[in-house]
C-alpha cells in the first residue's frame, strides 16, 4: 500500500510570497496518476494539477507541479489571498485512491 | 454545467443503515467511473469506493468493505451508496467525485453523515 506524506504540515506565508509544498510517496509511483487538490473551509476539494505537472481547466499559471518517482512538489509562485487553503496530493493505483494528509497554507 | 449533487446524509445511530445518493448532470454519466470520498470532521480525505463504467468493477476501502455497497443507475444518472452497520468512525462529509485517468476532476458539495447515539 502506497503512503503519501506531505510536508510541511503548515506553511505560514504572506501574500506575494512563493509556496513550495512537498509530497513524498512510500514507493515509486507513476507521475501520470499523481494529482493535487485545493480545499477551502466548507468547500469540496478542487482539482489543481494532474499527471504531476498539468494544470486543470481554469487553474491560474501561478500553480505548477513537478516531480517524479517518490518526490513531488506543488509550487505557488506568488500567493494571492484566495490561495490560503489546504492542499492535498493524491495517487491512483491498483484501483485505489490514496491521499496525503494535507498541507495548510496560512497567512503569516 | 457539469454537476454532482449528493443527498441522504443525516444523523443515524451506531449499527444503523443509510443510503446516500449522487445525482449527475451536464455530462455523459454512463461514460465515467464515479467515486465516494469522505472527510471526517477536521481530518483529511479518505477514498471510500469506486464503480466503473457499466458497473463492471466495484472497489472498496478496507475500512468499509463488507458494510457498504455501491451501485449506479445510468438511466437515472445516479449513484447510490448503501451503508450498513454504521460506526462512529464513519461520521464524515461524503463526497461523490468523477474519476478518470487517475484524477478526480468534478466533486459534489458533499453530504454529512453523523453516527451517534
Amino acid at each position: 500500500e502506497i503512503v503519501l506524506t506531505q510536508s510541511p504540515g503548515t506553511l505560514s506565508l504572506s501574500p506575494g510570497e512563493r509556496a513550495t509544498l512537498s509530497c513524498r510517496a512510500s514507493q515509486s509511483v507513476s507521475s501520470s496518476y499523481l494529482a493535487w487538490y485545493q480545499q477551502k473551509p466548507g468547500q469540496a476539494p478542487r482539482l489543481l494539477i494532474y499527471g504531476a505537472s498539468s494544470r486543470a481547466t481554469g487553474i491560474p499559471d501561478r500553480f505548477s507541479g513537478s516531480g517524479s518517482g517518490t518526490d513531488f512538489t506543488l509550487t505557488i509562485s506568488r500567493l494571492e489571498p484566495e490561495d490560503f487553503a489546504v492542499y492535498y496530493c493524491q495517487h491512483y493505483g491498483r484501483s485505489r485512491w490514496t491521499f496525503g494528509q494535507g498541507t495548510k497554507v496560512e497567512i503569516k | 454545467e457539469v454537476r454532482l449533487v449528493e443527498s441522504g446524509g443525516t444523523l443515524v445511530k451506531p449499527g444503523g443503515s443509510l443510503r446516500l445518493s449522487c445525482a449527475a448532470s451536464g455530462f455523459t454519466f454512463s461514460a465515467y467511473t464515479i467515486n465516494w470520498v469522505r472527510q471526517a470532521p477536521g481530518r483529511g480525505l479518505e477514498w471510500v469506493s469506486s464503480i466503473s463504467i457499466s458497473s463492471s468493477y466495484i472497489y472498496y476501502a478496507d475500512s468499509v468493505k463488507g458494510r457498504f455497497t455501491l451501485s449506479r443507475d445510468d438511466a437515472k444518472n445516479s449513484l447510490y451508496l448503501r451503508m450498513n452497520s454504521l460506526r462512529a468512525e464513519d461520521t464524515a462529509v461524503y463526497y461523490c467525485a468523477r474519476g478518470g485517468l487517475g484524477r478526480l476532476d468534478i466533486w459534489g458539495q458533499g453530504t454529512m453523515v453523523t453516527v451517534s447515539s
